[in-house]
């Protein structure tokens, strides 16, 4: 099984500011990685998938990267509503089609 | 407007039984995968199933295999999960999500339903 590692655990930021997080593979899933946001009381939302493919209408603040095992997600200036939690998952052996365990991005 | 309603939810027993389902409309049901996604309270997310578009070839994370059974009716736009033997570990939010997406075989979860929450107590 796959286990993905994201970090940090949470990470404080203001708005404005750029947010890169980090999801490490325990061995290589290429690019098939995807990223989520999870914001308090609602559903995940796919935000990119294939490491770096931008899902219909996310916005391009958003921005993923990374092959292999190491993987970020860039939020290039954050806005109120991107305080949230952001989950990475692998599609590359499955099954499980394993998430990591998020990262919060809260407020500074 | 591609919409997933789960049901069936809500309080098991120990070792006994439940039956989801989730009703899928706004898109071709029959050509797209479909997947169980779980949450427990204040936890991550975590993938419990999965089903091909036709029905044929199913995926079980370890957690629950020999447990539940994912299923669906192409011709109800339904997809199920029988969920047996359960623990209290299996208490969570579930919900059903839609593959899209897809590209070299694989797929991602791009639809999400807003959940049947299950809890397992005595």
């Amino acid at each position: 099984e796959i286990v993905l590692t994201q970090s940090p655990a949470t990470l404080s930021l203001s708005p404005g500011e750029r947010a890169t997080l980090s999801c490490r593979a325990s061995q290589s899933v290429s690019s098939y990685l995807a990223w989520y946001q999870q914001k308090p009381g609602q559903v995940p939302r796919l935000l990119i998938f294939d490491s770096s493919h931008r899902a219909t209408g996310i916005p391009a603040r958003f921005s993923g990267s990374g092959s292999g095992t190491d993987f970020t997600l860039t939020i290039s200036s954050l806005e109120p509503e991107d305080f949230a939690v952001y989950y990475c998952q692998q599609r590359r052996n499955w099954p499980p089609a394993t998430f990591g365990g998020g990262t919060k991005v809260e407020f500074k | 407007e591609v919409r997933l309603v789960e049901s069936g939810g809500g309080l098991g027993q120990p070792r006994g039984s439940l039956r989801l389902a989730c009703a899928a409309s706004g898109f071709t049901f029959t050509n797209f995968a479909m997947t169980w996604v779980r949450q427990a309270p204040g936890k991550g997310l975590e993938w419990v199933s999965s089903i091909n578009y036709g029905g044929g070839s199913t995926f079980y994370a370890d957690s629950v295999k020999g447990r539940f059974t994912i299923s669906r009716d192409n011709s109800k736009n339904m997809v199920y999960l029988q969920m047996n033997s359960l623990r209290a570990e299996d208490t969570a939010v579930y919900h059903c999500v839609k593959e899209g997406y897809c590209g070299g075989g694989r797929c991602y979860l791009d639809y999400w339903g807003q959940g049947t929450l299950v809890t397992v107590s005595s």
